[in-house]
């Protein structure tokens, strides 16, 4: 059991947009910063989002992240085929004091 | 470009120390502000923060493992490696190894990963 909750799946046609949400509490979502990770398959694990909603270079504008109290999301505008992966949000929990992650969410397009 | 490979035995006894090493290239693992970590994903369980280790050495384990990890760094091979002793079916996973940079406003985050290197457990 994740502690972060995330809907296991979404979907949507090319073009579209996308949202997924990440659900926590007021020690870790609630209090500290998210990563939102992409794992694609074949390839290693990417940072898309971190901070408020910083991009690293490289990831494109269509990637997108928001946050209000102890729930965030990701939204992915203009969805590619190349966006069909695994979503996971990430942060730091400061009572049990480690990094939590999200359950993943496979995004299908 | 930064790359992390992982690397170690794909097949450990219970009665054995599971360990394996990240090599880094395109940056230093002891670069300020950032840390080298571990992350594993064993399936329906989903991914689990193991520790890391700061550029001046700190540790800094999940408490849940804390009593049998041990991550070190080789500045001489601008490696880092993950030890977890008697480890057991339950430890059989996906093992990811990851720079986390804790940047001037202290936001932490994964800024490079590894592909990932699959363990599994057995008695």
């Amino acid at each position: 059991q994740a502690v972060l909750s995330q809907p296991p799946s979404a979907s949507g046609t090319p073009g579209q947009r996308v949202t997924i949400s990440c659900s926590g509490t007021t020690s870790n979502v609630g209090s500290n910063t998210l990563n939102w990770i992409q794992f694609a398959p074949g390839t290693a694990p990417r940072l898309l989002i971190y901070g408020y909603d910083q991009r690293p270079s490289g990831v494109p504008d269509r990637f997108s992240a928001s946050k209000s109290g102890t729930s965030a999301s990701l939204a992915i505008s203009g969805l590619q085929s190349e966006d069909e992966a695994d979503y996971y949000c990430a942060t730091w929990d400061d009572s049990l004091n480690t990094w939590v992650f999200g359950g993943g969410t496979k995004v299908t397009v | 470009q930064v790359h992390l490979q992982e690397s170690g035995p794909g097949l450990v006894k219970s009665s054995q120390t599971l360990s394996l090493t990240c090599t880094v290239s395109g940056a230093s693992v002891t670069s300020s502000g950032h840390y080298c970590s571990w992350i594993r994903y064993r399936p329906g369980k989903g991914l689990e923060w193991i520790g890391y280790i700061y550029y001046s050495g700190t540790t800094y384990y999940n408490p849940s493992l804390e009593s049998r990890v041990s991550i070190s760094l080789d500045t001489s091979k601008n490696q880092f490696s993950l030890e977890l002793t008697a480890p057991t079916a339950a430890d059989t996973a996906v093992y990811h190894c990851a720079r986390v940079r804790r940047d001037s406003t202290s936001w932490q985050y994964f800024e490079n990963w590894g592909q990932g290197t699959p363990v599994t457990v057995s008695s």
